[in-house]
């Protein structure tokens, strides 16, 4: 089975602008999680699809959005980017999104905001 | 508020000798914990998971230790290997549902051939 596949792997913007990340879960994974992870924090939650509609939502601001597609595949967006969003961006799938389930984490998109 | 600590950032250990990360958590709603290596360049893998009714878990060479009472749990690495070096991630929910995981800041252990 193929893993979670993330693309770009990495991305360079400036302030301001908007970026798009791609996530493809693994075959058959119905759920799709997306964390930000940074030095200072570690991993944070962002949101969870589950079905095409967002089922959990972290502690973001609305900049943050995202959507999955019925093939399951997902898409984050960012807009107006800001310094701080750079980070390594994380998506993670599962078979139906349960706390019990394991996650399969994706390489990640490495974003910089210059 | 960080609900799940990994107060210690970093963790230098021989080789053969044991690994012991440490956990804390501040939410009494957590029933299930879990801890996720990750390599450079490489998302967090799954390495162990423990729920509440448990005070200990074990798979080959990893043992975590849960202790409700102190709301703390430690990961037992015997024998430290050198491809154990990498980032640990220590993460808690709720065992049923579907509420998203929380994870620590991670500790990143260097083990010393």
């Amino acid at each position: 089975k193929a893993g979670v596949t993330q693309t770009p792997r990495y991305l360079i913007k400036t302030r301001g602008q908007q970026v798009t990340l791609s996530c493809s879960p693994i075959s058959g994974h119905r759920s799709v999680s997306w964390y930000q992870q940074t030095p200072g924090q570690g991993l944070q939650f962002l949101f969870e699809y589950f079905s095409e509609t967002q089922r959990n939502k972290g502690n973001f601001p609305g900049r943050f959005s995202g959507r999955q597609f019925s093939n399951s595949r997902s898409e984050m967006n960012v807009s107006t980017l800001e310094l701080g969003d750079s980070a390594l961006y994380l998506c993670a799938s599962s078979l139906e999104g349960l706390t019990n389930e394991k996650l399969f984490f994706g390489s990640g998109t490495q974003l910089s905001v210059l | 508020d960080q609900q799940v600590k990994q107060n210690s950032p970093s963790l230098s250990v021989q080789e053969g000798r044991i690994s012991i990360l440490n956990c804390d958590y501040t939410n009494s709603m957590f029933d299930y914990f879990l801890w996720y290596k990750k390599y450079p360049a490489e998302g967090p893998t799954f390495l162990i998971s423990i729920s509440s009714i448990k005070d200990k878990n074990e798979d080959g060479r990893f043992t975590v230790f849960l202790n409700k009472s102190a709301k703390h749990l430690s990961l037992h690495i015997v024998p430290s290997q050198p491809g154990d070096s990498a980032v640990y991630f220590c993460a808690a929910s709720t065992f049923s549902g579907n509420t998203p995981l929380v994870f620590g800041k991670g500790t990143r252990l260097s083990v010393i051939a």
